[in-house]
């Protein structure tokens, strides 16, 4: 079974520039999360999708990030304009419905941001 | 809020040598308790999970208890390898059946040959 695929895997761009990561889940996974790591700091969750509904988004840090997640199979999180502070790990991750008792989801290997 | 504390890093040991790597969380209620390792060039893998009070996960050596006493899931292993060497991650969900994970800052972990 493949698992959690992210791409790009690096990507360098200029401040105020888009870039778009996408994601593909494990398949059979209804629910897709985006979580990401700046420089250092710890991993902070920025949403939940529930097939293509998004059901958590309390954690995107502004308006310059959208996530889509159409037909509820691969997703994509696209940020414009890039600034400096975006710089970091993006990791995507994704579980069945009715998440087994310890929460377990399945990481991807993450896209790196750098924003120059 | 919810929140984990974990040591700050870089730790670099030799390999055999003994490891802790502490982890203190807050929370309210009954949270679920987790180490997550990535190892370079490789994305977040699981280590271990706790899922109530004085459960002890363990996998690859490595083990942590869940104590709720100190609020803690120090993660040991008796012997380590220089295969080790990766980023640590502690990190716990509220509770059962959810999915916000709340992570540590993560500690390097480098193991000498």
């Amino acid at each position: 079974e493949a698992g959690v695929t992210q791409f790009p895997s690096h990507s360098v761009i200029e401040k105020g520039q888009t870039v778009t990561l996408r994601c593909d889940p494990i398949s059979g996974h209804d629910n897709l999360y985006w979580y990401r790591r700046v420089m250092g700091k710890e991993i902070k969750f920025l949403l939940h999708f529930v097939k293509e509904s998004k059901q958590d988004e309390s954690g995107m840090p502004n308006n310059r990030f959208l996530a889509e997640r159409t037909g509820g199979t691969y997703s994509t999180l696209k940020v414009q304009p890039a600034e400096l502070e975006d710089s970091g790990v993006y990791f995507c991750a994704s579980s069945r419905t009715g998440i087994d008792l310890g929460n377990t989801i399945y990481f991807g290997e993450g896209s790196w941001l750098t924003v120059v | 809020g919810n929140s984990v504390t974990q040591m700050e890093g870089p730790v670099t040991l030799s390999e055999e040598a003994f490891l802790t790597i502490n982890c203190t969380y807050t929370a309210t209620g009954y949270p679920s308790l987790f180490w997550y390792v990535q190892y370079p060039g490789e994305g977040l893998q699981l280590l271990l999970k706790a899922t109530k009070a004085d459960d002890k996960g363990s996998n690859k050596g490595f083990e942590a208890t869940y104590r709720k006493e100190t609020t803690s899931f120090h993660l040991e292993k008796g012997s380590v390898q220089v295969s080790d060497s990766a980023v640590y991650f502690c990190a716990l969900t509220p509770a059962a059946g959810t999915y916000k994970y709340i992570f540590g800052t993560g500690t390097r972990l480098k193991v000498l040959a």
